[in-house]
C-alpha cells in the first residue's frame, strides 16, 4: 500500500515571501500521479498542481510549483509571493495509474501568511 | 454549474438514526468516491465506485452502504449512527485514467455530527 507523508503539519511565511512545503511518498510502482490539494476555511478541497510520474519536467501553475524527485519519492510544493488567499491546509496526494483505488492523502500542512 | 454537489452541507442527528448523504457530478465522469476526513483533517478515502465494480474499503463498518442509481450519483448511507462517525464526508468524482487527467473533483462536504 501506498503511503503519504507530509512531516510539516504548520508553516508560517510572511506575505510576498516563498515557501516550500514537503511531501514524500512510498510505493513500489514505477508509474503514478502526485497532487496538491488545498482546502481553506471554506472546506472545498481545490487542486492546485498535478505531476505524472512519466514526465521528468516540474509542473507549475503560476505562483506554484513542485519539485519532484521520483527516485527520493519526494514531492515539495513551492509557493512563490505568498498571498493572504493562500492560507489554507495543503495536503500532498497520490494516485495509481491502475485501478480504482482513489487518492491517498497526507495528514496535510496548515499554512498560515503572516501579513 | 456545480461540478460536484451533495446534500445536505450539515446533518446533525441523534446516535442510533439511519441517514443519507445524496451526491451528484455533472462532469460525465466514471468513477466517484467517497471519503470521510476526520476531527485532525485526515483525509481517506471510504469508497470508490465505477458502472462496474464497487470498491470497499474493508476498514469501514458495513452500517456504511454507498449507493449508485446511475453513473452521476452516489449516495452514502449510514445506519444506526454512532458518535465516532461524526465528521466531514467528501463526494469526488474523476475520468477513467486512459482519457488523461487523472485529479478528482471534489464535493463541497457534508459536516455530519452525532449527539
Amino acid at each position: 500500500a501506498q503511503t503519504v507523508t507530509q512531516s510539516q503539519p504548520e508553516m508560517s511565511v510572511q506575505e510576498a515571501e516563498t515557501v516550500t512545503l514537503s511531501c514524500t511518498y512510498d510505493t513500489s510502482e514505477s508509474d503514478y500521479y502526485l497532487f496538491w490539494y488545498k482546502q481553506p476555511p471554506s472546506r472545498q478541497m481545490i487542486l492546485v498542481i498535478r505531476q505524472e510520474a512519466y514526465k521528468q519536467q516540474n509542473a507549475t501553475e503560476n505562483r506554484f510549483s513542485v519539485n519532484f524527485q521520483k527516485a527520493a519519492k519526494s514531492f515539495s510544493l513551492k509557493i512563490s509571493d505568498s498571498q493572504l488567499g493562500d492560507a489554507a491546509m495543503y495536503f500532498c496526494a497520490y494516485r495509481s495509474r491502475g485501478g480504482a483505488d482513489g487518492l491517498t492523502f497526507g495528514k496535510g500542512t496548515h499554512l498560515i501568511i503572516q501579513p | 454549474d456545480t461540478a460536484v454537489s451533495q446534500t445536505p452541507k450539515y446533518l446533525v442527528t441523534q446516535m442510533g438514526n439511519d441517514k443519507s448523504i445524496k451526491c451528484e457530478q455533472n462532469l460525465g465522469h466514471d468513477t466517484m468516491y467517497w471519503y470521510k476526513q476526520d476531527s485532525k483533517k485526515f483525509l481517506k478515502i471510504m469508497f470508490s465506485y465505477n458502472n462496474k465494480e464497487l470498491i470497499i474499503n474493508e476498514t469501514v463498518p458495513n452500517r456504511f452502504s454507498p449507493k449508485s442509481p446511475d453513473k452521476a450519483h452516489l449516495n452514502l448511507h449510514i445506519n444506526s449512527l454512532e458518535l465516532g462517525d461524526s465528521a466531514v464526508y467528501f463526494c469526488a468524482s474523476s475520468q477513467e485514467l486512459w482519457r488523461g487527467k487523472a485529479e478528482a473533483f471534489f464535493g463541497q462536504g457534508t459536516r455530519l455530527t452525532v449527539v
